[in-house]
Order: structure tokens, then C-alpha cells, then sequence
């Protein structure tokens, strides 16, 4: 079945440094979606890549989704402790309605 | 309200009984998954419905576990026979569409005991 690897697991830096998280599908996605999770809480979502190739910004963040729609990235720059959290990506498989999520990528940033 | 609520929020059961866990979505949102989050993980999809039906339930561990959302509306996630690999966080999220961003609720954290 499809599966969503998200590496690395986890991530320790200190403030201001910058951070990336990377996604890889096993198969080809209709679009791909980022969420944060706080400790003890739900994840929220952050943005949404549909096209191929596709970049968005949002302010110290940059999302992009690969050529082939199999891989995407999360790029934060200058980490503030208030970024601390658990990134998680979601593929949706082409002409289905199953999210599949990755394990997550623990961000802990020391001040 | 505005947001996705479950309740319970917590839920301790003994091995063997039955339990119920409901969601109440976004007013509008047709779109309504159940996921399962252990400790560590990333949400596991378990079901997913558009309206009433169930249009993606292949996520559903075995017979065990069973869906409802009658009216379109509120759903409710049906556990038999509870076993202590069941626990969990479950959780919640409606959207638009099965294409658009999924608002999630608290979950509910199950204890079996």
C-alpha cells in the first residue's frame, strides 16, 4: 500500500538556526498537505501544494512539492522556540480520499 | 461552535467491553475522517465519509472497529470487544471537501486497561 516516509524523526537546534523536513511518497499524489502539532495537542494545518513543482512561502516558512509529486519539503528559516513542535505531511493519493500522513519530525529548539 | 469537538476527551474501558467515541464536525463540512495517533506516530487513517456514507473505509483495522454518521452530521466510532492495542488518541477532522484542509479535534484518548 502507499506509504508517506517523513526523515528525520527527530531535530535539535539552537535558536536562529535553520531547519528542514523531508517527505517521500511511494506513489504519486493529488496534492500534499503540512500540519504542526504542539505537544498535547492536535495537529494544525499549515499549507496545501498541489502542482508540481509547486513553492509557498509563509513568512520564516517555505513548502515545496517535487517535480513528480512524490516528494515535498519544509524549510524554516531562524527557528524560534515558538516553532517548537511536530511536523507532519499528508499525501492524498490520486483519485482517492485517503490521507496518509507521515511519522512526524519532532522540531526541539534550545534558546 | 466553531471548531471540531469529540467527546469524550478521555476514556478508560476494560478489555472486552464496548465503546463509543463521537465527533461533532463543522457546520457545512461534508467531509469527515477518523484517524488514530499512538504515541510517537503520525495520524493513521482509519475511515473516511462524504455525507453519510462511508466512501473510504479501508483504514479500519478488522470488524472490531465500526463507523456511523447517519445524518451527514455528527459521527460516532464504534469499538467491540476492546483489546489493549486499541489504545490510543482518536482523532477527529472535517473539511470542505476530501481535497481541502482537514480541521481536527482534540481526539479522544482511549485506555484499555
Amino acid at each position: 500500500g502507499q506509504q508517506v516516509m517523513q526523515i528525520p524523526q527527530y531535530q535539535h537546534v539552537q535558536e536562529g538556526e535553520d531547519f528542514t523536513t523531508y517527505c517521500n511518497s511511494s506513489t504519486t499524489l493529488s496534492n500534499i498537505q503540512w500540519y504542526k502539532q504542539r505537544p498535547g495537542g492536535h495537529p494544525v494545518f499549515l499549507i496545501q501544494l498541489v502542482k508540481s513543482g509547486e513553492v509557498k512561502k509563509q513568512k520564516r516558512l517555505t513548502f515545496q512539492f517535487g517535480e513528480a509529486k512524490k516528494n515535498s519539503s519544509l524549510h524554516i528559516t531562524a527557528t524560534q522556540t515558538t516553532d517548537v513542535g511536530t511536523y507532519f505531511c499528508a499525501g492524498l493519493n490520486t483519485g482517492g480520499f485517503k490521507t496518509i500522513f507521515g511519522a512526524g519530525t519532532r522540531l526541539f529548539v534550545k534558546a | 461552535g466553531a471548531g471540531v469537538s469529540q467527546t469524550p476527551s478521555n476514556k478508560v474501558t476494560e478489555k472486552g467491553k464496548y465503546v463509543e467515541l463521537r465527533c461533532d464536525p463543522i457546520s457545512g463540512h461534508t467531509a469527515l475522517y477518523w484517524y488514530r495517533q499512538s504515541l510517537g506516530q503520525g495520524p493513521e487513517f482509519l475511515i473516511y465519509f462524504q455525507g453519510t456514507g462511508a466512501a473510504d473505509d479501508s483504514g479500519l483495522p478488522n470488524d472490531r472497529f465500526f463507523a456511523v454518521r447517519p445524518e451527514g452530521s455528527v459521527s460516532t466510532l464504534k469499538i467491540q470487544r476492546t483489546e489493549r492495542g486499541d489504545s490510543a488518541v482518536y482523532l477527529c477532522a472535517s473539511s470542505l471537501t476530501s481535497e481541502s484542509e482537514q480541521f481536527f479535534g482534540p481526539g479522544t484518548r482511549l485506555t484499555v486497561l
